[in-house]
């Protein structure tokens, strides 16, 4: 079963508007954490937005905000005032728990196309 | 935060041979994780890299295909041995620090291996 889930192989938004990337995970462990990179076409990997199971409010961080319902288990990212240098791959991933230390896993990638 | 510095940034290497790839990080990490990304793919986890213990591999993955090293707290090897054409691949390492407002991530630029 996927443990990481993206849907949007590929996405559009309008240059100043925002977008938000879908993630939904599938994990039995109640302290995990959710991650979400960007890459440009470089081929960096580049962090964004880490959040905790635990944490009470919602990420933020700068322009990224991740929108996190623990019951749906979702965590999408909301990019606000979308930049042409916003165009590229996106994963989303999580860390979950196991015997010596904890695994991080990630989704299969949306990729954001800004338009002018 | 970190500073990763990973090289060789690439590398076109012939069947049947060898090659090592370093991460040296700017500040003590217990682990560091080594990751691959085929083309056009999302990453997969190849193994976590203690110091002063055996690197964690997982499944598909095993030692004498993918030696690693981590004789510090601040540096690791990756060794691709006896290669084919179909490692050819992105390898990434990468380690995560943990703050006040939660955990970050951070990568190596990334060596973009080609085998021929």
């Amino acid at each position: 079963a996927q443990k990481i889930t993206q849907t949007q192989p590929g996405m559009f938004v309008q240059e100043k508007e925002a977008v938000t990337l879908d993630c939904t995970y599938d994990t039995s462990d109640p302290s995990y954490g959710l991650f979400w990179y960007k890459q440009p076409s470089s081929g960096e990997m580049i962090f964004l937005i880490y959040q905790g199971s635990y944490d009470q409010q919602n990420a933020t961080e700068g322009r990224y905000s991740l929108n996190f319902q623990k019951a749906r288990k979702s965590a999408n990212l909301v990019i606000s005032a979308s930049q042409l240098g916003d165009s590229a791959m996106y994963f989303c991933a999580m860390r979950e728990g196991r015997t010596g230390g904890f695994k991080t896993i990630f989704g299969a990638g949306t990729r954001l196309f800004v338009k002018a | 935060s970190a500073v990763i510095s990973q090289k060789p940034s690439r590398d076109i290497c012939q069947r049947g041979t060898s090659l090592t790839i370093q991460c040296q990080v700017d500040s003590q990490v217990t682990m560091m994780f080594w990751y691959r990304q085929q083309p056009g793919q999302s990453l997969t986890l190849i193994a976590t890299a203690n110091q002063g213990s055996e690197a964690t591999y997982e499944s598909g993955f095993v030692i004498d295909k993918f030696p690693i090293s981590r004789p510090n707290l601040t540096f690791s090897t990756l060794t691709v041995s006896n290669m084919s054409p179909e490692d050819s691949s992105i390898y990434l390492c990468s380690v995560e620090i943990g703050r006040t407002q939660g955990t970050e991530a951070f990568f190596g630029q990334g060596t973009r291996l080609t085998v021929v």
